[in-house]
């Protein structure tokens, strides 16, 4: 069965320290691929996306995502977190030929501290 | 340009009743999307409307649930009746055509509480 799945539900991480958030992904042919973020009271946001080409995927905020064929895996990146980054993140899949039927995971709730 | 916008922000019902939740999408939108996230599980896809037309229905639950597009502009998501097993997030998203179907703006959401 397709499936995607975020490990960590739950992540806290200090202000300016790194964060890396982890999706690996199931499904019968590499789908599209993507993170949004909800902040509290917001609707989604769209981070960032990948269709093809280059793996290393650059996004809005500072963020970035590596597609790695081999482990099925697709994890967001910043190398310095803020407050605002406050969040929950959902990595998500797409067949290439659903007209965008997105598939999400579980999400992972990222608490920044000071 | 306006966002997509649902209404209402919360509603809270009892078992049995009535419930009409309301998105408008981003103005020139063809593509209209209906998620739905229960407590504690995944968001996950109820139906894909393209302007008036149902294209994929196939995360709609059970046939308490019934969603519309009159004109091709805004959408409702009607269930009646409710149950408990409906209370959760049912968020609305637009994309402009079939080659942005994956660049979709999505609505706050609105949360539904039956009790």
């Amino acid at each position: 069965a397709q499936s995607v799945t975020q490990p960590d539900i739950h992540i806290t991480v200090s202000e300016g320290a790194s964060l890396e958030l982890r999706c690996n992904y199931s499904y019968g042919a590499t789908p599209y691929l993507f993170w949004y973020v909800q902040s509290p009271g917001q609707g989604l946001q769209l981070l960032l996306k990948y269709f093809s080409g280059d793996t290393l995927v650059q996004g809005i905020k500072g963020f970035e995502a590596e597609f790695k064929r081999s482990q099925s895996s697709f994890n967001l990146r910043k190398p310095s977190v803020h407050w605002s980054d406050a969040a929950e993140y959902f990595c998500a899949v797409a067949a290439t030929d659903s007209w965008g039927k997105l598939q999400f995971g579980a999400g992972t709730q990222v608490v920044v501290t000071p | 340009e306006a966002g997509v916008t649902q209404f209402p922000s919360h509603s809270v019902i009892e078992k049995g009743q009535t419930v009409t939740l309301r998105c408008d999408p981003i103005s020139g939108h063809d593509n209209l999307y209906w998620y739905r996230r229960v407590m504690g599980k995944e968001i996950k896809f109820l139906l894909h409307f393209v302007k008036e037309s149902k294209q994929d229905e196939s995360g709609m639950p059970n046939n308490r649930f019934l969603a519309e597009r009159t004109g091709g502009t805004y959408s409702t998501l009607k269930v009646q009746p409710a149950e408990l097993e409906d209370s959760g997030v049912y968020f609305c998203a637009s994309s402009r055509d079939r080659g942005s179907s994956y660049e979709q703006y999505f609505g706050p959401g609105t949360r539904l509480t039956v009790t």
